[in-house]
């Protein structure tokens, strides 16, 4: 089956860059959604298709996806930004759906 | 504005059938490239996705779980309920529905979700 592999925890000072990765095998071939999900909440899609930004998510937050990873990249990060962040792609001979396990993201 | 809201009992006994309802507004299941799926998430671990059924009723299930789900929508009440049989004790969770805008061939994100429904299961 196909398998996502994330960091349990990423932590950064504010203002820096954070990048979530999301691990799996040629995962380059597949689109990736990524979403953030705080506390008692439900997830927001915050990056699709790759690289694509829902509607009124902010220019911080963008993705990218090569090889065997696929990465989120929060820039200027902000306190709000603490959060759990999942990868998500669709693997029809998997899942079919398929989630990582979720990378806590700390803000120092 | 779209909406998703999911209903459903907060406790339910070991062995018994769990019944779910997303009542959503917004679209309509009957346009072309959507769908509404099922996802769940145990207390302080990942999410899991079950099942999700698209306007042309489609219907893919979770690989792990397929023998123990049945999706079903009725679009003219807006609509999906997920049902789950033989509940156990591990499948106490929040369990939420989206909505999929297909993007691709098939898949897309989840762009919308409801607020969850808690579920525990006693024994």
């Amino acid at each position: 089956s196909y398998v996502l592999t994330q960091p349990p925890s990423v932590s950064v000072a504010p203002g820096q860059t954070a990048r979530i990765t999301c691990g799996a095998n040629d995962i380059r071939s597949k689109s990736v959604h990524w979403y953030q999900q705080k506390p008692g909440q439900a997830p927001v899609l915050v990056v699709y298709d790759d690289t694509d930004r829902p509607s009124g998510i902010p220019e911080r937050f963008s993705g990218s996806n090569s090889g065997d990873t696929a990465t989120l990249s929060i820039s200027r990060v902000e306190a709000g930004d603490e959060a759990d962040y999942f990868c998500q792609v669709w693997d029809i001979n998997g899942g079919p759906v398929i989630f990582g396990g979720g990378t806590k993201l700390t803000v120092l | 504005q779209v909406t998703l809201r999911e209903s459903g009992p907060a406790l339910v006994k070991a062995t018994q059938t769990l019944t779910l309802t997303c009542t959503f507004s917004g679209f309509s299941l009957t346009t072309s490239g959507l769908s509404v799926s099922w996802i769940r998430q145990p207390p302080g671990k990942a999410l899991e996705w079950l099942a999700r059924i698209d306007w042309e009723d489609d219907k893919y299930y979770s690989t792990s779980l397929e023998t123990r789900l049945t999706i079903s929508k009725d679009t003219s009440k807006n609509q999906v309920v997920l049902m789950m049989t033989n509940m156990d004790s591990t499948d106490t969770a929040t369990y939420f529905c989206a909505r999929t805008r297909f993007t691709r061939l098939l898949e897309g994100p989840f762009d919308f979700w409801g607020q969850g429904t808690k579920v525990a299961v006693s024994s």
